[in-house]
C-alpha cells in the first residue's frame, strides 16, 4: 500500500541554520504530496503541496520539489528561525478518500 | 482559525464511559475526516463522510462510530472506552471528495481516559 517515511527526528538547529527534512514515498501511482506543519498545541496546517512529477511547492520560505525519479519529496528551508520549531509530517494522497501521514519529524530552532 | 471547529478541546473520562466529539466543518466544505494521533500509532485515519454519506473506512474500532448530519457538521462515538483510547483526535474538511488537494485540519479533541 501506500506510505510515507520520514527522518526520525528529533532535530535541533540553532538560528538561522539551514533546515532539511527527508521524505521518500511508496505508491502506485502517481500521488499528490504534501507538508503539513504542527505547533505546539495545535491541529495540523498545510504548509506546501505538490500535485506532480517536477512541481515545487513554497510557503513561508520553505521549499519541497516532487521528484518522481527518487519518490522523494524532501523539505528545506535556507534560515530557520525559532518560531519554526514544530512537528513535520510528510503525506501523500492517490486520489483516494485519506491522506497516508508519515511518523512526524520534530524540529527545535535554538535562540 | 482553521475554520473547522471541534469541540470539547479535552475531555476526561473513565473506561467503560461513552463519548461523544464534535466537528464543523469549513463553510463549503462536504467532506468530513476523522483521525486519531496517539504517541505509538502516528495518525491513523478513521473514517470519512461525504455530504451526509460514508465513504470510507480505515483502522476504526467496531467501539467507535461516527456520522454527518444534514448540516454537515459530523459527531463521532467512542463507547466502551479503553485506557488505549486516550489520543489526540482531529476532524479535517475538504471540499472534495479526494483527498489530492489536501485537506483543512481543526485543532483536535484530546480525549483522557483514566
Amino acid at each position: 500500500g501506500d506510505s510515507v517515511t520520514q527522518m526520525e527526528g528529533p532535530v535541533t538547529l540553532s538560528e538561522e541554520a539551514f533546515l532539511t527534512i527527508n521524505c521518500t514515498y511508496t505508491a502506485t501511482g502517481y500521488p499528490s504530496l504534501f507538508w503539513y506543519v504542527q505547533y505546539p498545541g495545535e491541529g495540523l496546517q498545510l504548509l506546501l503541496k505538490a500535485t506532480k512529477a517536477d512541481d515545487k511547492g513554497s510557503n513561508k520560505g520553505f521549499e519541497a520539489t516532487y521528484r518522481k525519479e527518487t519518490t522523494s519529496f524532501h523539505l528545506e528551508k535556507g534560515s530557520v528561525q525559532v518560531s519554526d520549531s514544530a512537528v513535520y509530517f510528510c503525506a501523500l494522497s492517490e486520489g483516494d478518500y485519506k491522506l497516508s501521514f508519515g511518523a512526524g519529524t520534530t524540529v527545535t530552532v535554538r535562540a | 482559525d482553521s475554520g473547522v471547529t471541534q469541540t470539547p478541546k479535552h475531555l476526561i473520562t473513565a473506561t467503560g464511559q461513552r463519548v461523544t466529539l464534535r466537528c464543523s466543518p469549513r463553510s463549503g466544505d462536504l467532506s468530513v475526516y476523522w483521525y486519531q494521533q496517539s504517541l505509538d500509532q502516528g495518525l491513523q485515519f478513521l473514517i470519512q463522510y461525504y455530504n451526509g454519506e460514508e465513504r470510507a473506512k480505515g483502522n476504526i474500532l467496531e467501539r467507535f462510530s461516527a456520522q454527518q448530519f444534514p448540516d454537515l457538521h459530523s459527531e463521532l462515538n467512542l463507547s466502551s472506552l479503553e485506557l488505549g483510547d486516550s489520543a489526540l483526535y482531529f476532524c479535517a474538511s475538504s471540499v472534495e471528495e479526494s483527498s489530492d488537494y489536501g485537506y483543512t485540519f481543526g485543532s483536535g479533541t484530546r480525549l483522557t481516559v483514566v
